[in-house]
């Protein structure tokens, strides 16, 4: 079973900052199965980023993802204030969804 | 616009069993596979189950495998989770969830969620 681990486990920024967060899976994956959702308080996930690096439908594109075997990444260009969150990294793979822990992105 | 809502969530006794439901719309349910997702109190995402379109191909995590069965009802556009054996560290909010167009196997619509407490 595939171990994602995401850091850090908070991250404190300031809006009009850029984010930058990491997902490490434990063994090589296949990019197209790795996926970066974002919770605010009280809400259902939301889909960001499937495949690694393809936005889902109407994700502004101040967000992007990247990486490739063990180590993903995803990026938030300029942090708004409705960014701050908490984002998790999820893969699917021998009938198996997991997630990773989740970061915490908090305003400053 | 696609809607998600769960129901039949509460409060049971450890050992209890309990049936949540999620009715769709806005979208033809037959087509996409459903997942069910929890988050316990305070904690981050898990994934339970997954079902196909035809229900020909069901998934379940180890921690529910044997004491959780999803299942669906196309002509209702309706989904569903028994859970019999419950444990306390199944208290969680349950989330059902669509597959993202194409790429069945995210999650790309989420319903509300519906708390599950299993506490005597």
């Amino acid at each position: 079973e595939i171990v994602l681990t995401q850091s850090p486990g908070t991250l404190s920024l300031s809006p009009g900052e850029r984010a930058t967060l990491s997902c490490r899976a434990s063994q090589s994956i296949n990019s197209i199965y790795l996926a970066w959702y974002q919770q605010k308080p009280g809400q259902a996930p939301r889909l960001l980023i499937q495949g690694a690096s393809s936005r889902a439908t109407g994700v502004p594109d101040r967000f992007s993802g990247s990486g490739s075997g063990t180590d993903f990444t995803l990026s938030i260009s300029r942090l708004e204030p409705e960014d701050f969150a908490v984002y998790y990294c999820q893969h699917f793979g021998s009938s198996l969804w997991t997630f990773g822990q989740g970061t915490k992105v908090e305003i400053k | 616009e696609v809607q998600l809502v769960e129901s039949g969530g509460g409060l049971v006794q450890p050992g209890g069993s309990l049936r949540l439901s999620c009715a769709a719309s806005g979208f033809t349910f037959s087509s996409y596979t459903m997942h069910w997702v929890r988050q316990a109190p305070g904690k981050g995402l898990e994934w339970v189950s997954s079902i196909t379109g035809s229900s020909n191909a069901i998934y379940y995590a180890d921690s529910v495998k044997g004491r959780f069965t999803v299942s669906r009802d196309n002509a209702k556009n309706s989904l569903y989770l028994q859970m019999n054996s419950l444990r306390a560290e199944d208290t969680a909010v349950y989330y059902c969830a669509r597959g993202y167009s194409s790429v069945w196997y995210f999650m790309g619509h989420w319903g509300q969620g519906i708390l599950v407490t299993v506490s005597s």
